[in-house]
């Protein structure tokens, strides 16, 4: 079992749609929780960054943890064409070396 | 602000042909550095991080190298590719010591052996 699992899609939506994305994880030892945006051929970009469970807002975005479920969630509300792109799920144990464990990512495509 | 570069930025080598990646960072000082291969369709995989001048721990037992020779450079090498090196790498940094705190990815270089 893979200690984080993410839906591949692709998933596609009409601009202005509220997208949901999501992964789930194994090991309840995770602290911190990241999103990251990667546009084709590009490095991945942070998105949004969270600490235990909760949800938390910036701008379009909102991030949710429900670490009693082991799932956590990004949401986009009025999706724009811009926002096509990987969305990679990411988290660690935090620690000194700080190693991160990513989801495989989800292909979104905004249709306008 | 800090700045990651990584160069080059696509690269088509021969299989057998070495290779030398390298990345830098700007604008902080003792970073945490990390080399990932992205392959299509899959997740990052983390291959060597660094925490410190000399200092290199291997995630995974390939046919890659790294070394930090200065504080801010990370480089990535092989004697001799393989087919199955091609792929998306990237170079990572973190600050030291911040527990939790997240990573920067620079722009990635785009290997393909032929």
């Amino acid at each position: 079992q893979k200690e984080v699992e993410q839906d591949p899609g692709p998933l596609s939506v009409p601009e202005g749609a509220i997208v949901s994305l999501n992964c789930t994880y194994s090991n309840s030892a995770f602290q911190y929780f990241m999103w990251y945006r990667q546009y084709s051929r590009k490095g991945p970009e942070l998105l949004m960054y969270t600490y235990s469970s909760g949800n938390k807002e910036d701008g379009r975005f909102t991030a949710q943890v429900d670490k009693s479920s082991k799932y956590i969630s990004l949401f986009i509300r009025d999706s724009q064409p811009s926002d096509s792109a990987t969305y990679l799920c990411a988290m660690n144990y935090g620690g000194a070396t700080n190693k991160l464990i990513f989801g495989t990512g989800t292909l979104l495509a905004v249709q306008p | 602000s800090q700045t990651i570069h990584q160069w080059p930025a696509t690269l088509v080598q021969p299989v057998g042909s070495p290779l030398s990646l390298e990345c830098t960072v700007e604008g902080t000082s003792n970073p945490n550095l990390y080399w990932y291969r992205q392959a299509a369709g899959r997740g990052l995989q983390l291959l060597f991080y660094s925490v410190g001048i000399g200092q290199i721990s291997s995630e995974v037992p390939q046919n890659l190298s790294a070394s930090r020779p200065q504080d801010r450079q990370f480089i990535l090498s092989s004697k001799k590719l393989l087919l199955s090196d091609s792929g998306f790498y990237l170079c990572a940094w973190r600050l030291a010591g911040a527990l939790g705190e997240t990573q920067y990815f620079g722009p990635g270089t785009r290997l393909l052996v032929l």
